[in-house]
């Protein structure tokens, strides 16, 4: 079975700091993501890696960026957290591309709320 | 702007009732679709996945497919309380390695 395993489930953090989430997957998957989940606009996608040191910009990046130096770890990194950061990030991997049927498998979610 | 549509619910049935969810997306290049159900709290988990027309069965799901109508449906049989979550309905639109466009949900309230 898949394990995609995020650090933390809960955090709380202040505004301005620097805030690290950390994502880990066991199965030599290539492919991972960071999205966050809000109610009413749904899991938005705000950066991706399909391999070590690569990463693309997803559909939200501002005041995001990620860290991919393993294959089986990608951070996710508030520069300067801020209290609209608030929400639900969720990590996620995949097999290697060219399979299109492949489900993403899902971390258990960080709650992360700034104050 | 590709796009996946829902209805956000919430859809309440009667125990042992059929459940039927339904979902809509924009770009006809979409390969692959998926079902997730997500409990209040909790990250998505894999229901089933279709990517040729027609229906494929697993239990007591049932997924459809309409390329043409570009729709994908759930059909939940004999539905039961511990059903009661928020279905997502994520299309693969596969045009740049993996590029998932999730539905916004469709929270589903079974009654005991």
């Amino acid at each position: 079975d898949v394990k995609v395993t995020q650090s933390s489930r809960y955090l709380v953090k202040r505004t301005g700091e620097k805030v690290f989430l950390e994502c880990v997957q066991d199965m030599d998957h290539e492919n991972m993501f960071w999205y966050r989940q809000d109610p009413g606009l749904g899991l938005r996608l705000i950066y991706f890696s399909y391999d070590v040191k690569m990463k693309e910009k997803g559909d939200i990046p501002e005041g995001y960026s990620v860290s991919r130096e393993k294959k089986e770890r990608f951070s996710l990194i508030l520069e300067s957290a801020s209290t609209n950061q608030t929400s639900m990030y969720l990590c996620a991997s995949i097999k290697p591309s060219g399979t299109e049927y492949s489900p993403l498998h899902f971390g258990n979610g960080t709650r992360l709320t700034v104050t | 702007q590709k796009e996946v549509e829902q209805n956000s619910g919430p859809l309440s049935v009667p125990e042992g009732a059929i459940a039927s969810l339904n979902c809509t997306y924009s770009d006809r290049g979409s390969q692959s679709f998926f079902w997730y159900r997500q409990y209040s709290g909790k990250s998505p988990e894999l229901i089933m996945f279709i990517y040729s027309n027609g229906d494929k069965e697993d239990g007591r799901f049932t997924a459809q497919l309409n390329k043409a109508s570009q729709y994908v449906s759930l059909l939940i049989r004999d539905s039961q309380p511990s059903d009661s979550a928020t279905y997502l309905c994520a299309v693969n639109m596969f045009d740049y390695g993996q590029n998932f466009v999730f539905g916004p949900g469709t929270r589903l309230s079974v009654l005991p």
